[in-house]
């Protein structure tokens, strides 16, 4: 069965203090995988889209990467207004399935 | 720019009633996805469309039905409603079946 599995769970760090938040995938068949930002009672917004490994994209304090089996999305330097959940979807060959997310909390 | 426009954005209904959940998809898509989101979860998977055809089927109920019309808004009817429908339902739409896709604000649907 297709799975999406991110973690942590919950990262909480100080304005300035780089992590790195994983999404690892077990699917038949990958067709793209997606990073997205929500914040609560939000639609997600979309960050980056992935398609083969070795790829990677940048943004702003944001960078994408990814492997054959998950995507690291890496943290610059966070600020406080970067604190939300951040979601990855993959793309099978029968749906759009998203990860549970991490939820970031940034501290001044 | 154009964003994905979803209505009503709140819907308040009783037990057994039924609701309908609109979707107007960013202009030339031609690829609509529902999600349902409970509070603190991760978004449902329930059912795309693809050029106005069925093109993959999640978690949806029976009581639950949907299309995309021929100028690709889609309506997500949902009937029989329960308690545990109470959610936030998310329309996404994408150019083709393997792009991004682009959610709209959501339509809170509460039952009582």
């Amino acid at each position: 069965e297709d799975q999406v599995t991110q973690s942590p769970e919950a990262l909480r760090l100080q304005e300035g203090e780089s992590s790195s938040l994983n999404c690892s995938y077990t699917v038949s068949g990958l067709r793209g995988l997606f990073w997205y930002r929500q914040d609560p009672g939000k639609g997600p917004e979309f960050l980056f889209t992935l398609y083969s490994a070795g790829e990677e994209k940048e943004k702003e304090r944001l960078k994408a990467t990814l492997t054959k089996k998950e995507s690291f999305l890496h943290i610059t330097a966070p600020k406080p207004e970067d604190s939300a959940t951040y979601l990855c979807a993959v793309r099978t060959n029968n749906d759009m399935r998203f990860g549970a997310g991490t939820r970031l909390t940034v501290k001044p | 720019a154009a964003g994905v426009i979803q209505s009503p954005r709140h819907l308040i209904k009783e037990k057994r009633e039924t609701a309908t959940l609109k979707c107007y998809p960013i202009p030339r898509h031609d690829t609509v996805y529902w999600y349902q989101q409970g509070p603190g979860q991760d978004p449902q998977f329930l059912i795309s469309f693809y050029e106005k055809m069925q093109s993959d089927k999640g978690s949806i109920p029976d009581r639950f039905s949907a299309q995309q019309f021929s100028d690709y808004h889609s309506e997500l009817n949902m009937s029989s409603l329960e308690l545990g429908d109470s959610a936030l339902y998310f329309c996404a739409s994408s150019l083709g079946l393997n792009t991004e896709a682009f959610f709209g604000q959501g339509t809170r649907l509460t039952v009582v």
